[in-house]
């Protein structure tokens, strides 16, 4: 597609759901991002996939959070047991590879009520 | 461990004027810094990207300046219209976190009054 593209755009839902956020990347780029951006709070790297490997984790907040990619392409990031402190917008980005600059899509807005 | 900072959070001038923005950053071994763009709802637009062995960058009425030994860079934004309101983000790449992330400042939420 013509640049990343993030789905939903909105969510809310209730403490203890859980929900799945999608992000499909621009066509060839090979890395992909996710980013928590919360109130009054810069930009929280959550993980990294190069191809559907995903060699750095360790941005993931508690292991109620799981993200996959399939074929090199669409990614869904998983929050389990969702809490109140998950509200943030999440926003992911794609790049043709690893230190190539980032794009960004305009992100989920995710409300845990 | 690396920390980027922008100074002011906030900030408001009338339409024509010229304006600086601040970033600092605690650990001068970047691998490169760029200056994104927010708009409300909105995801991060690259503005200039300045590699660690360049002092600036130039685009349009935007000029971004880096200081690797003292830790800072500066966005020059001329002659500033309405259509520049947004949140400006500061970020680093640190080569010791293999490229693969990014460290964002919080940003400033600039307010180009008409």
């Amino acid at each position: 597609g013509a640049g990343v593209s993030q789905s939903p755009s909105n969510k809310v839902t209730e403490k203890g759901k859980d929900v799945e956020l999608r992000c499909d990347p621009i066509s060839g780029h090979t890395a992909l991002y996710w980013y928590r951006q919360s109130l009054g709070q810069g930009l929280e790297f959550l993980i990294y996939f190069q191809g559907n490997s995903a060699p750095d984790k360790s941005g993931l907040p508690s292991d109620r959070f799981s993200a996959e990619r399939t074929g090199g392409s669409v990614s869904t990031l998983t929050i389990q047991r969702t809490q109140q402190e998950d509200s943030a917008v999440y926003l992911c980005a794609s790049s043709l590879s690893q230190g190539w600059p980032q794009h960004f899509g305009d992100g989920t807005r995710l409300s845990i009520l | 461990k690396q920390e980027v900072t922008q100074i002011p959070a906030a900030l408001s001038v009338p339409e024509g004027e010229n304006l600086v923005l601040n970033c600092s950053f605690t650990d001068s071994a970047i691998y490169n810094l760029q200056w994104f763009r927010q708009d409300p709802g909105k995801g991060l637009t690259s503005l200039l990207l300045i590699q660690s062995s360049q002092r600036e960058q130039t685009s349009g009425r935007l000029n971004a300046s880096l200081d690797k030994s003292s830790g800072r860079s500066t966005l020059y934004i001329a002659a500033s219209q309405p259509g520049d309101s947004a949140t400006y983000l500061c970020a680093v790449r640190d080569p010791l976190l293999d490229m693969t992330k990014i460290i964002f400042g919080k940003g400033t939420r600039l307010h180009i009054l008409p």
